[in-house]
């Protein structure tokens, strides 16, 4: 069954640094998004993109945040200057649109600030 | 941002009894409806949704009931199973959005 893939599963980085996380989507799906859980909270809308381009962003989403889909496959989350706040579950998921299944999530990445 | 809630921090369920995991909504440009499990350290697992045109759906041990009226969903888990045990997130999508709204989830214990 074809899932959604996220690398790394964990990042430990210094406050300011910058990383970057991976996502593979499901291949036939047009739509495709991140997510992030704080510890304890609920699940929190970042981004959704489409047709190669943002369709949709959060108030957390600001000029720190950004994505990107370099080829057929990949997706990607750019954290520049990471803050202790950032420190988060990040989850990639992806859907074909309209009414039908899911969106699907990937496993997450746990990132870590220090 | 509170337009998708559950008010049940968590619910606890003999095995073999039915599970009820209610969620309630406020923005009726809501037209799409999900149910998610999760596993601590796993992402959000899929489990069945409901457009806003029906008033239920059925997969297996899992029924999704929607009341546009009253904007509220529930999901019915029947038998319940020990396995069953995780958090339940309720979430949303108007037509026009292109974002799913979640809820704060629902801790399930099903105990054997």
């Amino acid at each position: 069954e074809p899932e959604v893939t996220q690398t790394p599963s964990h990042q430990v980085t210094q406050m300011g640094q910058e990383v970057i996380l991976r996502c593979v989507p499901i291949s036939n799906h047009l739509y495709f998004y991140w997510y992030r859980q704080i510890l304890g909270q609920k699940v929190e809308f970042l981004v959704s993109f489409y047709n190669n381009e943002i369709s949709e962003k959060s108030e957390i989403f600001d000029d720190q945040f950004s994505v990107e889909r370099p080829d057929g496959s990949n997706f990607t989350l750019k954290i520049r200057s990471t803050k202790l706040e950032d420190s988060a579950m990040y989850f990639c998921a992806s859907s074909e649109g309209g009414s039908s299944q899911g969106p699907f999530f990937g496993p997450g990445t746990r990132l870590t600030v220090l | 941002d509170q337009q998708v809630k559950q008010n049940s921090p968590s619910l606890s369920v003999q095995e073999g009894r039915i599970s009820i995991l209610n969620c309630d909504y406020t923005n009726s440009m809501f037209d799409y409806f999900l149910w998610y499990k999760k596993y601590p350290a796993e992402g959000p697992t899929f489990l069945i949704s409901i457009s806003s045109i029906k008033d239920k759906n059925e997969d297996g041990r899992f029924t999704v009931f929607l009341n546009k009226s009253a904007k509220h969903l529930s999901l019915h888990i029947v038998p319940s199973q020990p396995g069953d045990s995780a958090v339940y997130f309720c979430a949303a999508r108007g037509f026009y959005f292109n974002k799913f709204y979640f809820g704060s989830g629902t801790k399930l214990n099903v105990k054997p």
